[in-house]
């Protein structure tokens, strides 16, 4: 039973499409997150919510939309997309905001051709 | 300009010997730091954390040390058996700044039979 799940795993589309990455958590927990690991492998926080309210949100292109329906759902929409925004994004949870514990999904890797 | 460094790309040891991966920081104000594991395919996870109050913190055949004054951290695994082969991840975060973990590149550990 997988804690943290995101879809899809893989995408691969062209750019100036609009797409969407979900994830849901099981955990019971208060905060969710979205990173990004780029072609560097460097893992870098986007957004991070809090009981569905936006906490952080780390100098992304407004064509990045996350949206929290519930404290376990946090989704990635992207709009006109970018050869710049391949990458692997992860979503994570933790217990609340001051728990460093983060439980990853498994990645969905976003390819832009 | 990257605030958590892991200047080791990769690491190769044999099996049963001890594993130690290094972690520098440049931010004075980080007081929590964190190691994770990433094998392929897999969204990194929890290893072990320290808070900047302590030097040591041991779990199981894991040991984080960090040195303050030289803004530098290490993770030791003994003894080290092939299924630690992976990515291995530091972290850092300020607790005052919200959780906001920034990692570092990541070290390649292989465990060699």
């Amino acid at each position: 039973d997988t804690a943290v799940s995101q879809t899809p795993k893989y995408l691969v589309t062209q750019m100036g499409n609009d797409k969407s990455i979900k994830c849901e958590q099981n955990l019971g927990h208060d905060t969710m997150y979205w990173y990004k690991q780029d072609s560097k492998k460097f893992l870098k926080i986007m957004f991070s919510y809090n009981n569905k309210e936006l906490i952080i949100n780390e100098t992304v292109p407004n064509r990045f939309s996350p949206k929290s329906p519930d404290k376990a759902h946090l989704n990635l929409h992207i709009n006109s997309l970018e050869l710049g925004d391949s990458a692997v994004y992860f979503c994570a949870s933790s217990q609340d905001m001051t728990s460093g514990e983060l439980f990853f999904g498994e990645g969905s890797r976003l390819t832009v051709l | 300009d990257q605030q958590v460094k892991q200047n080791s790309p990769s690491l190769s040891v044999q099996e049963g010997r001890i594993s130690i991966l290094n972690c520098d920081y440049t931010n004075s104000m980080f007081d929590y730091f964190l190691w994770y594991k990433k094998y392929p395919a897999e969204g990194p996870t929890f290893l072990i954390s320290i808070s900047s109050i302590k030097d040591k913190n041991e779990d199981g055949r894991f040991t984080v040390f960090l040195n303050k004054s030289a803004k530098h951290l290490s993770l030791h695994i003994v003894p080290s058996p092939p299924g630690d082969s992976a990515v291995y991840f530091c972290a850092a975060s300020n607790n005052n700044a919200g959780n906001m973990l920034t990692f570092g590149g990541g070290t390649r550990l292989m465990v060699k039979p």
